[in-house]
């Protein structure tokens, strides 16, 4: 079956303790991406990943890092977790071009104390 | 720059009722246009898309004409069902390279029998 998968669904930190939130996806697509879902604010993408190696920076990175050392794999990176980063958090994946649809995973609800 | 504006929620409609959701875009060139779908606790998922003017992308019951002219792509359905109580999002896909998507703030949509 085609997915995204993220991990975890569920997480309740607490400020500056680094944490990763996985993401992995089974239909060798090229492009990858992370965004975070606030209330009234809708859907932001915080990086994207054009390709192994490849990432450049969305409307919101600050605080985050992501790698992709692999194709199907895409981590987002919290050095040190602020509250304002508690979020619901979604990594999509696709094909590349104009007309390219995203897949989207279920979600990783985060939550920094 | 490129945005999107979708009409601000939440619409609550009995079963049956007809829905129009209403979404505007600003764009340079010729963007694709999509309406993604989020039932409660899951991620997104596409519902339909249009990849050119006059395009009408349809499923399950809904439909949405890409109007150039008035750069608008208004998600239409003649009559709601509760299962299709949701949060809709309208989606531009952003430049030539890539598959990232700039996102409305989306709608809610709750339906009563």
């Amino acid at each position: 079956e085609a997915q995204v998968t993220q991990n975890p669904r569920y997480l309740i930190t607490v400020t500056g303790k680094k944490l990763t939130v996985t993401c992995s996806q089974n239909m060798n697509h090229e492009y990858m991406s992370w965004y975070r879902q606030d209330p009234g604010l809708g859907l932001r993408q915080i990086y994207y990943s054009m390709n192994v190696e490849v990432t450049d920076k969305g409307d919101v990175p600050e605080g985050y890092k992501v790698s992709r050392k692999e194709k199907r794999n895409f981590p987002l990176i919290l050095e040190s977790p602020s509250p304002n980063q508690t979020s619901l958090y979604f990594c999509a994946s696709g094909t590349s071009g104009n007309t390219g649809e995203l897949f989207f995973g279920e979600g990783s609800r985060l939550t920094v104390l | 720059g490129n945005s999107v504006t979708q009409m601000e929620g939440p619409v609550t409609l009995s079963e049956e009722a007809f829905l129009t959701i209403n979404c505007t875009y600003t764009a340079t060139g010729y963007p694709s246009l999509f309406w993604y779908v989020q039932y409660p606790g899951e991620g997104l998922q596409l519902l339909l898309k249009a990849t050119k003017a006059d395009d009408k992308g349809s499923n399950k019951g809904f439909e949405a004409t890409y109007r150039k002219e008035t750069t608008s792509f208004h998600l239409e359905k003649g009559s709601v069902q509760v299962s299709d109580s949701a949060v809709y999002f309208c989606a531009l896909k952003k430049g030539q390279a890539g598959t990232a998507l700039i996102f409305g703030k989306g709608t809610t949509l709750s339906v009563s029998s």
